[in-house]
């Protein structure tokens, strides 16, 4: 979606730490969401933020700032398996998606 | 768990055809959608469905259109096939708020020629 913004492709290192950065303009703010999307497969859900702060699930966290129209998916302990498409979403649409590419 | 199917992994179809793709949801869900998803784009939503014989246009419904006559099915209809819809069509479901987590299907890759 135009009104989302999320960097292409990012690159990191087995066992790091990768901060996926998203901006958006939306009306009528209904919470953000953040999906995982291997090569080929189908989207799935991986957090939802609706207030300002931090929401820590295992290795993955997710940050909302409302007032910025910002966000960010925190991917700790970086795993071969995290290599995908990280897609962020909100009322107004789908951001591209950030391919994330995890080296050993 | 949530099962969201398709009809179809992949298809391949001609210029003109008539194509229809289908989606069925396991999980009593009210709504359901169709999205496609292109390179550089992300998915961009055709149209959603929030009951039975309910519809809503997305952002792109311009050559396609739906149709529910069951809450488990949601089918999408391509009246006559363009190269410009070759794409990854998704199918998704969710409860009834519409910006609850949605559940995929596996996708159709369809080819038009």
């Amino acid at each position: 979606g135009q009104n989302i913004d999320q960097p292409t492709e990012m690159t990191a290192t087995e066992g790091a730490i990768v901060q996926i950065n998203c901006t958006y303009q939306t009306s009528g703010f209904n919470g953000l969401f953040w999906y995982q999307q291997h090569a080929g497969e189908a989207p799935t859900f991986l957090s939802y933020n609706v207030l300002d702060g931090l929401e820590e699930k295992g290795r993955f966290s997710s940050f909302l700032s409302r007032s910025k129209g910002y966000s960010y998916l925190l991917l700790k302990e970086l795993q071969m398996k995290d290599s995908a498409s990280y897609l962020c979403a909100v009322r107004s649409g789908w951001g591209a998606g950030t391919k994330l590419i995890i080296k050993p | 768990d949530v099962k969201v199917t398709q009809s179809s992994r992949y298809l391949v179809k001609r210029t003109g055809e008539k194509v229809f793709l289908e989606c069925v949801q396991d999980m009593d869900h009210e709504n359901m959608f169709w999205y496609r998803q292109d390179p550089g784009l992300g998915l961009r939503l055709i149209y959603f469905s929030y009951d039975v014989k309910m519809k809503e246009k997305g952002d792109i419904p311009e050559g396609y259109s739906v149709s529910r006559e069951k809450k488990e099915r949601f089918s999408l209809i391509l009246e006559s096939a363009s190269t410009n819809q070759t794409s990854m069509y998704l199918c998704a479901s969710s409860f009834v708020r519409i910006y609850n987590e949605q559940f995929f299907g596996p996708g159709t890759r369809l080819t038009v020629l």
